[in-house]
C-alpha cells in the first residue's frame, strides 16, 4: 500500500512568488491534515479536511495560505505571496475515518516538502 | 499554549543501553502519540496510547501515560544505532478535535 506522498520534496522561491504544494493521502483515507515546522520550532497544525470539507482551519496563519481538496482526494496548499517566514517543512498526513465523530486515530505522515523563501 | 514539551532535548547513549524520553502537555487529551523522524525524512508513527490507558508496549518500545501529571514517557530498550532519530510526542486534544499538537522533540543519538 502506497503511503502519503508529497510534491515537490524541495522548493526554493523568492519572496513574493507563489508556490503550490501537493499531497496525495493514502487511498481511502477521508481525513487529510497539513502541518508545518518552521525555523526548527514545533510541528504545528494548519488544517484538517474531511473528504473535501474543511473541518478545522484554526492553524492557518493568514490569508496568504489557501488549501483545497477538490473531490476529496489529493490536496493542494498554495502560498501567495510567499514571505521569508514561510520557510520550513510542510507535512501532510492522512487517517481513516473511524466513525463515532471523535478521532482517536493514527495519522500517517508524508515525507514533507521543504520550502525555502529567499 | 497547548504545546507539549519533551525532555531531554538531546540524548546520547551507547548501543544496548535504554533510552527514556519524557513529554509533558498542558490540556486535556483524547490520546497521545509518539513519532520518530529520521534526518530529512517524514514522521513515522510509533505508538498511540489513549487517555484511559496507563501503559502500552510495542516491541522494544514502552509508553506510559499519567494524565494526572499530564506527562508521558517513551522507553526504548536495548537501543540500536538505527534508533538514532528525533522523537516527538503529539497529543490529540479532547473535545472532538483530530489535530495533533506536537512537542519540540528529543534528538536521540545511539553510538555503536
Amino acid at each position: 500500500e502506497a503511503g502519503v506522498t508529497q510534491f515537490p520534496s524541495h522548493s526554493v522561491i523568492e519572496k513574493g512568488q507563489t508556490v503550490t504544494l501537493r499531497c496525495d493521502p493514502i487511498s481511502g483515507h477521508d481525513n487529510l491534515y497539513w502541518y508545518r515546522r518552521v525555523m526548527g520550532k514545533e510541528i504545528k497544525f494548519l488544517l484538517h479536511f474531511v473528504k473535501e470539507s474543511k473541518q478545522d482551519e484554526s492553524g492557518m496563519p493568514n490569508n496568504r495560505f489557501l488549501a483545497e481538496r477538490t473531490g476529496g482526494t489529493y490536496s493542494t496548499l498554495k502560498v501567495q505571496p510567499a514571505e521569508l517566514e514561510d520557510s520550513g517543512v510542510y507535512f501532510c498526513a492522512s487517517s481513516q475515518d473511524l466513525g463515532g465523530g471523535i478521532g482517536v486515530n493514527e495519522q500517517f505522515f508524508g515525507p514533507g516538502t521543504r520550502l525555502t523563501v529567499l | 499554549s497547548q504545546q507539549g514539551e519533551e525532555d531531554p532535548q538531546a540524548l546520547s547513549i551507547q548501543e544496548g543501553e535504554n533510552a527514556t524520553m519524557n513529554c509533558s502537555y498542558k490540556t486535556s487529551i483524547n490520546n497521545l502519540q509518539w513519532y520518530r523522524q529520521n534526518s530529512g525524512r517524514g514522521l513515522v508513527h510509533l505508538i498511540l496510547i489513549r487517555s484511559n490507558e496507563r501503559e502500552k508496549h510495542s516491541g522494544r518500545l514502552r509508553v506510559t501515560l499519567d494524565t494526572s501529571k499530564k506527562s508521558s514517557s517513551l522507553l526504548i530498550t536495548a537501543s540500536r544505532a538505527a534508533d538514532t532519530a528525533s522523537y516527538f510526542c503529539a497529543t490529540g486534544p479532547s473535545g472532538g478535535y483530530n489535530k495533533l499538537i506536537f512537542g519540540a522533540g528529543t534528538r536521540l543519538a545511539v553510538h555503536p
